[in-house]
């Protein structure tokens, strides 16, 4: 059974970076193919797209965000970092961590989320 | 980036009866190597991660009931749910994962009649 679970702040203030780990098991992201991405839902709004992180280190990241954004993976703690730079209040919103399986990056199983607040 | 527009915003359907849902791509999502449509549709219930209902734009996620079904090519898609049942109340997104950024649609919210 694949599971993944979210966890950092969840409340940064405006200019701070902010720091999430996804811990996941069930899968290995030394497996060929396999991939871990990063969705956030502000709320009551639509699904973003933010960053995928691939089994051999490729990393993607979405343009309007590249510059804040670094994913990590640490595959030997079954884990992937985003961190985000900036904070704004714009960012608030629930971030998703999730699995990509093998063969294309569509999103087979999801953690819960987490909602970040940014306020002062 | 490829933007993915979806309609309608809402839709009210009577339990049994079809519901249908479009997304259009603003460029092909069709991989000319595999002939594969780079396109998938999630659901999404109140307070819950969405749900991964179909990719490659017509396979059915394992689990999944056979009343929901997707078609389409290129860069037209289209969910559908044959007989409405009471649990399948949610936000219905599609995404299309041919190139990054993998851009989701804005959302169907699907409710009852």
């Amino acid at each position: 059974q694949i599971t993944l679970k979210e966890s950092g702040p969840t409340l940064v203030k405006p200019t701070q970076t902010l720091t999430l780990t996804c811990t996941f098991s069930g899968f290995s992201l030394n497996t060929s193919g396999v991939g871990v991405g990063w969705i956030r839902q502000p709320p009551g709004k639509a699904l973003e797209w933010l960053a995928l992180v691939y089994w051999d280190d490729d990393k993607r990241y979405s343009p309007s965000l590249k510059n804040r954004l670094t994913i990590t993976k640490d595959t030997s703690k079954d884990r992937v970092v985003l961190t985000m730079t900036n904070m704004d209040p714009v960012d608030t919103a629930t971030y998703y961590c999730a699995h990509r399986r093998s063969g294309g990056s569509y999103y087979v199983s999801w953690g819960q989320g987490i909602l970040v607040t940014v306020s002062s | 980036d490829i933007v993915v527009t979806q309609s309608p915003e809402s839709l009210a359907v009577s339990l049994g009866e079809r519901a249908a849902i479009t997304c259009k791509s603003s460029q092909s999502v069709l991989y000319s190597s595999d002939n594969k449509n780079y396109f998938a549709w999630y659901q999404q219930r109140p307070g819950q991660p969405p749900k991964l209902l179909i990719y490659w734009a017509s396979t059915r996620e394992s689990g999944v009931p056979d009343r929901f079904s997707g078609s389409g090519s290129e860069t037209d898609f289209t969910l559908t749910i044959s007989s409405l049942q009471a649990e399948d109340v949610a936000v219905y997104y599609c995404q299309q994962y041919y190139s990054t950024p993998h851009t989701f649609g804005q959302g169907t919210k699907l409710e009852i009649k």
